[in-house]
């Protein structure tokens, strides 16, 4: 299967708002409602911060937002904050028992 | 809590063995498979396969043919091997705990990850 596409960086200013898409097919993002996002700080393991597609576990902010249109997920950050600046990454169920991983989009809170 | 161990260098042509150790938990729970993931220096993440504690396992279909992951439930870990492995091989491997199906509900995502150990592929 073939990697979602997510640009490689986005950026936006201390209290802005910032949305970072997850392009897949009608096979991944489009046919199931399991899209997860995860942030990376440099050098840290990723961390959930949304799942099946708008979903948060406990314990991270409402800033953090998802949602699903088609074939393309989104994630939206607002209020951006210092601390989140770091690599996003979305992951798509694509039946089967079949995962397929976004690129990444290096987050630059300017 | 996972822990990723294994050699840090591997040699081309030879097989990466990795081994993933779970603390705090059954490794037999339920609801959740057990994966492995590698992110090579500087680029993005790779799913390479999940397995149960039944041993049922799913791989990527690109490196399925080089894969194997197994689990042993006696010591609460499970296991990567990678063979004929090259340059491309070499990346941050981490462990990580899938959470997959609950009280008729299925969730699908990765909800704990191990700290990641880099493995570079050089003769």
């Amino acid at each position: 299967q073939s990697a979602l596409t997510q640009p490689p960086s986005a950026s936006g200013s201390p209290g802005q708002s910032v949305t970072i898409s997850c392009t897949g097919t009608s096979s991944d993002v489009g046919g199931h409602n399991y899209v997860s996002w995860y942030q990376q700080h440099p050098g840290k393991a990723p961390k959930i911060i949304i799942y099946s597609v708008s979903k948060r576990p406990s314990g991270v902010p409402d800033r953090f937002s998802g949602s699903k249109s088609g074939n393309t997920a989104s994630l939206s950050v607002s209020g951006l904050q210092a601390e989140d600046e770091a690599n996003y990454y979305c992951i798509s169920y694509a039946g089967g028992s079949n995962l397929v991983f976004g690129g990444g989009t290096k987050l630059t809170v300017l | 809590q996972l822990q990723e161990s294994g050699p840090g260098l591997v040699k081309p042509s030879e097989t990466l063995s990795l081994t993933c150790s779970v603390s705090g938990g059954s490794i037999s729970t339920s609801p959740y498979y057990w994966g492995w993931i590698r992110q090579p220096p500087g680029k993005g993440l790779e799913w390479i396969g999940n397995i149960y504690y039944s041993g049922i396992t799913y791989y990527n279909p690109s490196l399925k043919s080089r894969v194997t992951i197994s689990v042993d439930t006696s010591k609460s870990q499970f296991s990567l091997k990678l063979n004929s492995v090259t340059a491309a091989d070499t990346a941050v491997y981490y462990c990580a705990r899938y959470y997959y199906y609950d009280s008729g509900t299925y969730y699908r995502y990765f909800d704990y990850w191990g700290q990641g150990t880099l493995v570079t592929v050089s003769s």
